[in-house]
């Protein structure tokens, strides 16, 4: 079956820090992969998306890589601010369907001044 | 620009009342819209998802049911709650394949006692 793993414990880090979160898959052959940002008690919010082509992705302090070889998306926060502090999502089209997406559970992000 | 409502806010209702949690689109034609539920601390799961009006998908058997009566109005219904169904509910649009990224309401949190 499909699945998708983030590490699901908390990543702690100091401001002015890289924060690097992994999203590892197995069972599928993504044409795209996509991260989103959720803050405690809201919706999530798409940040990036990084196609099957594409080594890696670049928006502001954001930077998203994409290893097909390896099943495997690194998402980095490069001068974390207490402001990036959030619980992070990847998420990937399923192979059989169209128009849908499925989410990892998430990593949880905090950065202490 | 898009915007997307949900309501409630919040919602407690005893076991074995129904359920009736609405989401309206604004600003597009012809949206995928989703239901998903997301119980504290876990993932999101897929309840129900649409490409048209009166076209539902359902990911997950359960004591739910959605319908789509309009082109940018998703509603999501129980006859009989569950404790089980307590959770945050988040309505999301996408535009595939124009856009595949993922829109995503502010939720209804739902306590069911």
């Amino acid at each position: 079956s499909q699945k998708i793993e983030q590490n699901s414990e908390a990543l702690n880090i100091q401001e002015g820090k890289t924060a690097t979160l992994t999203c590892n898959y197995t069972n599928y052959s993504p044409a795209y992969l996509q991260w989103y940002r959720q803050d405690p008690g809201r919706g999530p919010v798409f940040l990036l998306l990084i196609r099957e082509n594409e080594k890696e992705k670049r928006k502001e302090r954001l930077k998203v890589t994409f290893d097909t070889t390896l099943k495997q998306s690194l998402f980095h926060i490069t001068a974390s601010q207490p402001a990036d502090s959030a619980t992070y999502l990847c998420a990937l089209p399923p192979t059989d369907s169209w128009g849908k997406l499925q989410f990892g559970a998430g990593t949880q992000v905090v950065v202490t001044p | 620009s898009q915007t997307i409502h949900q309501w409630p806010a919040t919602l407690v209702q005893p076991v074995g009342s129904p359920l009736s949690l609405e989401c309206t689109v604004e600003g597009t034609s012809n949206p995928n819209l989703y239901w998903y539920r997301q119980a504290a601390g876990r993932g999101l799961q897929l309840l129900f998802y649409s490409v048209g009006i009166g076209q539902i998908s359902s990911e997950v058997p359960q004591n739910l049911s959605a319908s789509r009566p309009q082109d940018r109005q998703f509603i999501l219904s129980s006859k009989k709650l569950l404790l089980s169904d307590s959770g945050f509910y988040l309505c999301a649009w996408s535009v595939p394949p124009l856009r595949d990224e993922q829109f995503f309401g502010p939720g209804t949190r739902l306590t069911v006692l």
